[in-house]
């Protein structure tokens, strides 16, 4: 069974800082990683989605990488800002149709 | 604008009624999955569906019934609502042709009193 974990659970920078989030999965055999952003009590926002055979995609400020060789997918936040403050999930889609999602990392930018 | 739609945003039901809760989705996607989220639980899958009136079991399916009739429509039916089932419920839905990117719903806030 596929398992996913995300490191930190929690995260709490200064505005402008540069911050990475971690995800990491046990099985490599997976069709694709997507990030969602959530903010409370809303449903999910997806970020980015990673082709299984992409090693990265870009969106404004973000940046996610993807290693399936390795089990990892790292979420790139530059310059962060106030407005960044949610809870951030990855997801790996993976045979049988199945989606499983990491615990997610709570980031808090303070001003 | 891809949308996927849950029927609403919050709920208040009683102990022992019988719930629906509703999804539809406007992308013509073959999966669709229902979710709850709790503090410290993170998302855990409750049933999904990978075509229509065709239900898989997740990881915490009891309590809970699933219906898929169309194609765009997933309803989670909680058969008599406990008060343990308060929580977050989460719809979600994506195809594996082309891009395969998951969407969800806005989330449904159910409360049993």
């Amino acid at each position: 069974k596929q398992e996913v974990t995300q490191i930190p659970a929690a995260l709490s920078v200064p505005e402008g800082e540069n911050l990475v989030l971690n995800c990491s999965f046990t099985d490599s055999a997976i069709y694709n990683l997507q990030w969602f952003r959530q903010d409370p009590g809303k449903g999910l926002t997806s970020l980015l989605l990673i082709q299984s055979s992409q090693r990265e995609q870009t969106s404004g400020r973000l940046n996610a990488s993807l290693d399936k060789s390795s089990g990892r997918s790292t979420l790139y936040i530059a310059a962060s800002q106030p407005g960044d403050s949610a809870t951030y999930l990855c997801a790996v889609f993976y045979a049988g149709n199945m989606l499983t999602f990491g615990g997610g990392t709570r980031l808090m930018v303070k001003p | 604008d891809v949308k996927v739609t849950q029927s609403s945003r919050y709920l208040v039901k009683r102990t022992g009624e019988k719930v629906f809760l509703e999804c539809v989705q406007d992308m013509d996607h073959e999966n669709m999955f229902w979710y709850r989220q709790d503090p410290g639980l993170g998302l855990r899958l409750i049933y999904f569906s990978y075509d229509v009136k065709m239900k898989e079991k997740g990881d915490i399916p009891e309590g809970y019934s699933v219906s898929r009739e169309k194609k765009e429509r997933f309803s989670l039916i909680l058969e008599s609502a406990s008060t343990n089932q308060t929580s977050m419920y989460l719809c979600a839905s994506f195809s594996l042709t082309g891009a395969a990117e998951a969407f969800f719903g806005q989330g449904t806030r159910l409360t049993v009193v």
